[in-house]
């Protein structure tokens, strides 16, 4: 069955702007994630969603926001864009959330921002 | 709050060297360990997991890891490497107190095999 597709792949965006990730996951899969990947913060979890609604949230300052959609799809929106917003964005996903459940990662959207 | 350690950030090794990447973490609770590749150009993939059960656990590709719930460790093992194992490597953890599909990594580490 098809892994966890995102889209787009490779984007530039100048500082100031915002940008939207979309993120489809396995068929079946009710909760997805989001990470950020850096070079100096390594893999951080930003929040998760599952049915439509929030469940969990990271660290992340305000301007990075999401959503799920009744087909389990799920963006995610970074608005007024910073330098320090260039990473790779990951999406995960995984049927629902118990012990030992396996998270299955999609290839991520590399963000730059100039 | 949770946090994993990987205490080794590069290792480099020849072909049919053994392998051992160390993992620490902190959690008092209960706690499921997992450790993920990501090869070059590629998506992070399970390599291996432990919720429960026997702690040395075997996985995909010849690897297992062996959970030391006195020492907080979860250390992944290779008993003999190829050029292909040439990837980086990551141990997260996750817990019910935090949220089954909210995983805290490690920092990584990075193995180069030599041919």
């Amino acid at each position: 069955k098809a892994g966890v597709t995102q889209t787009p792949r490779y984007l530039i965006k100048t500082r100031g702007q915002q940008v939207t990730l979309s993120c489809s996951p396995i068929s079946g899969h009710r909760s997805v994630s989001w990470y950020q990947q850096t070079p100096g913060q390594g893999l951080q979890f930003l929040f998760e969603y599952f049915s439509e609604t929030q469940r969990n949230k990271g660290n992340f300052p305000g301007r990075f926001s999401g959503r799920q959609f009744s087909n389990s799809r799920s963006e995610m929106n970074v608005s007024t864009l910073e330098l320090g917003d260039s990473a790779l964005y990951l999406c995960a996903s995984s049927l629902d959330s118990v012990p030992g459940n396996t998270i299955y990662f999609g290839e991520g959207s590399w963000l730059t921002v100039v | 709050a949770q946090s994993v350690s990987q205490h080794n950030h590069h290792v480099i090794l020849s072909e049919a060297a053994s392998l051992e990447l160390g993992c620490n973490y902190s959690y008092g609770g209960t706690v499921n360990l997992f450790w993920y590749v990501q090869y070059p150009g590629q998506h992070l993939q399970l390599l291996l997991k432990y919720f429960s059960g026997d702690p040395l656990v075997k996985g995909i590709k010849g690897f297992e890891a062996e959970f030391i719930k006195s020492k907080f460790s979860f250390n992944l093992r290779k008993p003999s490497v190829q050029w292909s194992d040439t990837a980086e490597y990551f141990c997260a953890v996750n817990s019910g107190a935090g949220g089954y599909n909210k995983l805290i990594f490690g920092a990584g580490t990075r193995l180069a095999v030599h041919p």
